[in-house]
């Protein structure tokens, strides 16, 4: 167990639609990464915030935002769902001292129908 | 463009067999690389090299990072069925802003008995 929490675990839903991914980093890590896993892309890099300001952007699409709240949470916003977007989405933290060390939450499992 | 590769993509061996996986990467303003181990779900962290030439050991788990030669590998001795999973390579890269990392496509390792 990394510490780090996401939710929910699984997510069906149609196209078009919009769904919220959460994450909860470790205990004291102030920097939050969201990464997106496909079968066809590997692991990519979404969008990082630390304490509470984004950081760094990667390929994010602009249907995609993120934020990151006083208590450290984040949420990952997807709309306008396309099948494509059917992937798993995780959340990793890391300390200040150790930026690039990050630890994995157990993922959301997103399917579009 | 940051380029992290590799090989084998596959590989199957019996338990007790020892294993190399190699990871080379091509990124402006390196800062580290990391290994992970992604068995069902998400990827636990494994090791992070920063310096050139030093072996960071865990149990059976060895790594050494080449900075002259930009490679990396992951060695894993008297290998056992419960290491069979996918194990990513990251590479970390220095940036005005952001600690983002760059993944490969992993290494699939089967462990027979």
């Amino acid at each position: 167990d990394s510490g780090v929490t996401q939710t929910p675990k699984h997510l069906i839903t149609a196209t078009g639609q919009r769904v919220t991914l959460r994450c909860s980093p470790r205990s004291g890590d102030l920097s939050v990464y969201w990464y997106q896993q496909s079968l066809d892309q590997g692991l990519q890099f979404l969008i990082q915030y630390y304490n509470g300001e984004e950081r760094a952007k990667g390929n994010i699409l602009e249907r995609f935002s993120a934020q990151q709240f006083p208590d450290l949470h984040s949420e990952l916003n997807l709309s306008s769902l396309e099948l494509g977007d059917s992937a798993l989405y995780f959340c990793a933290s890391s300390g200040s001292n150790r930026p690039y060390e990050q630890y994995f939450g157990p993922g959301t499992r997103l399917t579009v129908t | 463009e940051d380029k992290v590769v590799q090989s084998p993509l596959s590989l199957v061996v019996h338990e007790g067999d020892t294993v190399t996986l190699n990871c080379s990467y091509e990124v402006t303003n390196f800062r580290s690389l990391l290994w992970y181990k992604q068995e069902k779900k998400a990827p636990t962290f494994l090791f992070m090299l920063t310096s050139s030439g030093i072996e960071k050991k865990s149990g059976r788990l060895s790594s050494i990072l080449d900075k002259k030669e930009l490679f990396s590998i992951l060695n894993i001795t008297a290998t056992q069925t419960g290491d069979s999973a996918v194990y990513l390579c990251a590479v970390g890269k220095g940036e005005t802003s952001g600690s983002r990392l760059t993944f490969g496509e992993g290494t699939q390792l089967t462990v027979n008995p």
